[in-house]
């Protein structure tokens, strides 16, 4: 099975530009959670989609937002990019929700914003 | 709300040693999971080891081992015969059990940096 992809895997973008993120889940599975990586802030989650509805959201503010698709494959969306939205994110699918359930990691895409 | 903290921000071993990582959680819960993921340079982060709450027996894959002290909160990672691709940042997580309408986000450490030398 073709493993968790994400593209596009790195991008510069100014700010005040928007940015989207996709993320293709590993067949079958239908969770997606996305995270944001930063060395002084680590990991820190985002939303999660389980069948196309966001079941669950961190403490980011309106400026970051997501959906998911009837494939499951989900799509992050960064509006009027700041200097410090530059950070790996990161996405994760799993078979279902749930912390039974395995997450499986995606290579991340690197967004610079300069 | 739940916090994980791990102190060891950057740690370094001889090769074939055995290490142990700290983890330590903050939470009211009594349902619960903690995690233990690596995240090799440059490559994808993987899950090392899973421990539900409510299970006292320790869990273990391999070389990789964890000491849950459920009552002092602590969920620390073995390493045993430390091997050079051990190498990474490893992070501590936490997730509430789900439940309906509960918010169950998973937590993560900010990470220790492992290094393994030969």
């Amino acid at each position: 099975k073709a493993g968790v992809t994400q593209t596009p895997r790195y991008l510069i973008k100014t700010r005040g530009q928007q940015v989207t993120l996709s993320c293709s889940p590993i067949s079958g599975h239908r969770s997606v959670s996305w995270y944001q990586q930063t060395p002084g802030q680590g990991l820190q989650f985002l939303f999660e989609y389980f069948s196309e509805t966001q079941r669950n959201k961190g403490n980011f503010p309106g400026r970051f937002s997501g959906r998911q698709f009837s494939n499951s494959r989900s799509e992050m969306n960064v509006s009027t990019l700041e200097l410090g939205d530059s950070a790996l994110y990161l996405c994760a699918s799993s078979l279902v929700a749930g912390g039974t359930n395995e997450q499986y990691f995606g290579p991340g895409t690197r967004l610079t914003v300069t | 709300a739940q916090t994980v903290t791990q102190s060891q921000p950057e740690m370094s071993v001889q090769e074939a040693e055995t290490v142990t990582l700290s983890c330590t959680y903050d939470t009211s819960e009594s349902n619960y999971y903690l995690f233990w993921y690596k995240q090799p340079p440059s490559r994808q982060m993987i899950l090392v080891i899973r421990q539900e709450a409510y299970k006292q027996q320790n869990a273990t894959e391999n070389r990789f081992s964890v000491n849950f002290q459920k009552a002092a909160k602590s969920f620390s990672l073995k390493i045993s015969d430390s091997q050079l691709g051990d190498t990474a940042m490893y992070f501590c997580a936490f997730m509430k059990r789900r439940t309906l309408n509960r918010d169950d986000k998973i937590i993560f450490g900010k990470g220790t940096r492992l290094h393994i030398l030969p």
